[in-house]
């Protein structure tokens, strides 16, 4: 079975703080994807990034930066330099490959509060 | 790119009446769709898995003669909740996972439908 843990419920910082969103995953299998999502108080998932299971290389794009390691099966999510644009819930999700592996296992959420 | 449309935004019906939100994605052929459920402050629960020119798949607990989903072509689908009742409240989300190109297999959501049963 697979699982996703965001530990952080809610994180809540001040404009121009980085921030590091937490992820991490339980899957027995060799390949797989993790993805995140933000879904803004709009209500739309907004999907940010996709990441293989074969493909550790770290990424960052604009403000956003992943960080996947597999030793430690985590899967985490930094913003530098917060906006309050920024305030969503955040999540991390987790998929297998082929057929019905492809249904999305996603975590609790984080909710990001951005203070001016 | 990569857009997916889902109608209504909000719908108020009254108990016993059924109601029907669509799913289209727009720019992209997705022959598997999902259709979630969301309550305050949770998780996305996944209800079913939409498959273009076959049966849905229902998640374990999910009436199906309740959520009833239709997957007529490759870019549709949709989801009518039959005789709805206030406990059917709730905020869904439908997702179309992508065919194939480079964004192969990922899900893009649909901005939900708020649906309240007086």
């Amino acid at each position: 079975a697979q699982k996703v843990t965001q530990a952080q419920t809610e994180i809540s910082v001040v404009e121009k703080e980085d921030v590091t969103l937490d992820c991490v995953y339980e899957t027995r299998d060799t390949t797989y994807y993790l993805f995140w999502y933000k879904q803004p108080p709009s209500g739309e998932l907004v999907f940010l990034i996709r990441r293989n299971s074969f493909d550790e290389q770290n990424e960052i794009s604009g403000r956003y930066s992943w960080n996947f390691q597999k030793s430690t099966s985590s899967f985490n999510f930094t913003i530098t330099a917060s906006q309050v644009v920024d305030s969503a819930v955040y999540f991390c999700a987790l998929s297998g490959s082929g057929g019905s592996n492809y249904k999305l296992t996603f975590g609790k959420g984080t909710l990001l509060t951005v203070n001016p | 790119g990569a857009v997916v449309s889902q109608h209504p935004s909000r719908v108020i019906c009254k108990s016993g009446t059924s109601v029907k939100i669509e799913c289209r994605s727009l720019d992209f052929q997705a022959t598997t769709m999902f259709w979630y459920r969301q309550f305050p402050k949770q998780s996305l629960m996944l209800m079913a898995t939409s498959n273009e020119g076959s049966k849905a798949t229902y998640e374990q607990g999910v009436e199906k003669d309740k959520f009833l989903i239709n997957h007529a072509s490759l870019t549709l689908s949709t989801l009518t909740v039959t005789s709805a009742h206030p406990e059917d409240s709730s905020f869904y989300i439908c997702s179309a996972r992508d065919d194939g190109g480079p964004a192969k297999n990922i899900q893009y959501f649909g901005a939900g439908t708020r649906l309240s049963v007086l």
